[in-house]
């Protein structure tokens, strides 16, 4: 069975400083992709990141990079100089198999950007 | 522009009603898709289309029904709606070839009374 965990019901940051999110997800698939949506007060998802399983790379968007430790099975986003606008619920997913269109979403950890 | 648009954006029922969730996109996408996110923010997916086929529907009541007229529309019609069915439906759409780049419309928020 396929399962999208994050710990973190609630983090504060300070401004410009950085914060990591937690993901870890769990899988019999050998290929998968991994993505975070952000989801401000106004209730619409936005998709930040993805990574692929076989991309030996962590991907990065911006102030947004995804720390991917296969072997951990971890998908953590770490977001660089934060700013009050990240004030955001913050969503892991998962797509597995990475040819099919079954996504599983984790609970959600909401971010308080602290000025 | 609106990228993916959802009509109504608030709807409030009585138990037993029957409603629909219009949905549409602009940007071309071959694949849709609804989500339900309940109180607590678990977001679930509910179903997907690609050129008028479902391909995932996940344990949902049959009381769901997804209605594709072509493919920019993925309405959702619900049937006897129970308290229970109050959540956020977010609608989204994607290309097949790139389904982990889902574009969500802003959300309908149903309160069933």
């Amino acid at each position: 069975a396929q399962k999208i965990t994050q710990t973190q019901p609630g983090m504060f940051v300070q401004e410009k400083e950085a914060v990591t999110l937690d993901c870890t997800y769990d899988t019999s698939d050998q290929s998968y992709g991994l993505f975070w949506y952000k989801q401000p007060s106004s209730g619409e998802m936005i998709f930040l990141i993805y990574q692929g399983s076989y991309d030996e790379q962590n991907a990065t968007e911006g102030r947004y990079s995804l720390n991917f430790q296969k072997a951990r099975k971890s998908a953590n986003l770490v977001i660089s100089a934060s700013q009050l606008g990240d004030s955001a619920m913050y969503f892991c997913a998962m797509r597995g198999p990475i040819t099919g269109n079954q996504f599983y979403f984790g609970t959600g950890t909401s971010l308080t950007v602290i000025p | 522009d609106t990228a993916v648009s959802q009509t109504p954006k608030y709807l409030v029922t009585q138990m037993g009603n029957d409603k629909s969730i219009k949905c549409e996109q602009n940007l071309g996408h071959d694949t849709m898709y609804w989500y339900k996110q309940d109180s607590k923010k678990f977001l679930k997916i509910m179903f997907s289309y690609n050129n008028k086929e479902l391909i995932i529907n996940e344990t949902v009541p049959n009381r769901f029904s997804p209605k594709s007229p072509d493919k920019a529309h993925l309405n959702l019609h619900i049937n006897s709606l129970e308290l229970g069915d109050s959540a956020v439906y977010f609608c989204a759409s994607s290309q097949r070839s790139r389904p982990e780049t889902q574009y969500f419309g802003p959300g309908t928020r149903l309160l069933v009374l």
